[in-house]
């Protein structure tokens, strides 16, 4: 079984600032990581994944996020926050072979002028 | 490359009313799915498609839910009848190896 747990509900940051969104996992096999965004009334959009390689991943808008399998974790930050980053984050893990996703319920980021 | 293709785009029902959604995948992707995302959770799989066959239906609430994926290319989702809690909005996404998947932009559904 797999699962996860995304450990903020909403982050609220000023632009400029940094962002991190937290982001812990549990798989019985090696996992794949992904991260989407969702802006409002738009589809999901891929912003990085973790498949077995590096375990830094550089995503697209600045984002990345690193794989730590002692922690099980695989936060997502940004160093300086944009308006634009306003948005839905999910954090999802698949295990290889399985082609099933598991969603994390999502963490809304607010960014203030 | 297309995307994903989803319609309606909005759709607003009756209570114990029947609907249908309609998704064309990205052209070669075998893989496709239908999530349900009601406000303020994350998506939730209800049916997954390997080509024409079922992979995945176990979140699917076969008493009023049905998808079919014809000649493994698009596919229909059908409720009927709709219930208010089926309020949300449905999406489909596709894969070409399962890893990546890309996601429509969805249909929001309304049920009164």
């Amino acid at each position: 079984a797999q699962s996860v747990t995304q450990l903020d509900s909403h982050v609220s940051v000023s632009e400029g600032t940094p962002v991190l969104l937290r982001c812990n996992y549990s798989s019985s096999y090696s996992p794949s990581l992904f991260w989407y965004v969702q802006h409002p009334n738009k589809g999901l959009q891929l912003l990085l994944k973790y498949t077995s390689a590096a375990t830094l991943v550089k995503g697209i808008n600045g984002f990345e996020a690193e794989f730590k399998k002692s922690e099980t974790s695989f936060h997502l930050t940004k160093p300086s926050a944009h308006m634009s980053d306003a948005a839905e984050y999910f954090c999802v893990v698949t295990t290889f072979g399985d082609y099933k996703l598991s969603f994390g319920a999502g963490t809304t980021v607010t960014v203030r002028a | 490359e297309a995307g994903v293709a989803q319609s309606p785009r909005y759709k607003i029902i009756e209570k114990r009313q029947s609907v249908a959604f309609w998704c064309n995948p990205i052209s070669g992707h075998a893989t496709l799915y239908w999530y349900q995302q009601i406000l303020g959770q994350g998506p939730k799989l209800l049916i997954q498609f390997q080509n024409n066959g079922v992979v995945d239906d176990s979140q699917l609430p076969k008493d009023r839910f049905s998808a079919e994926r014809l000649k493994g290319v698009d596919s229909t989702l059908k409720i009927q009848p709709a219930k208010l809690e089926d309020s949300a909005v449905y999406l489909c996404a596709s894969s070409l190896e399962g890893a990546e998947l890309f996601f429509g932009s969805g249909t929001q559904l309304s049920v009164l």
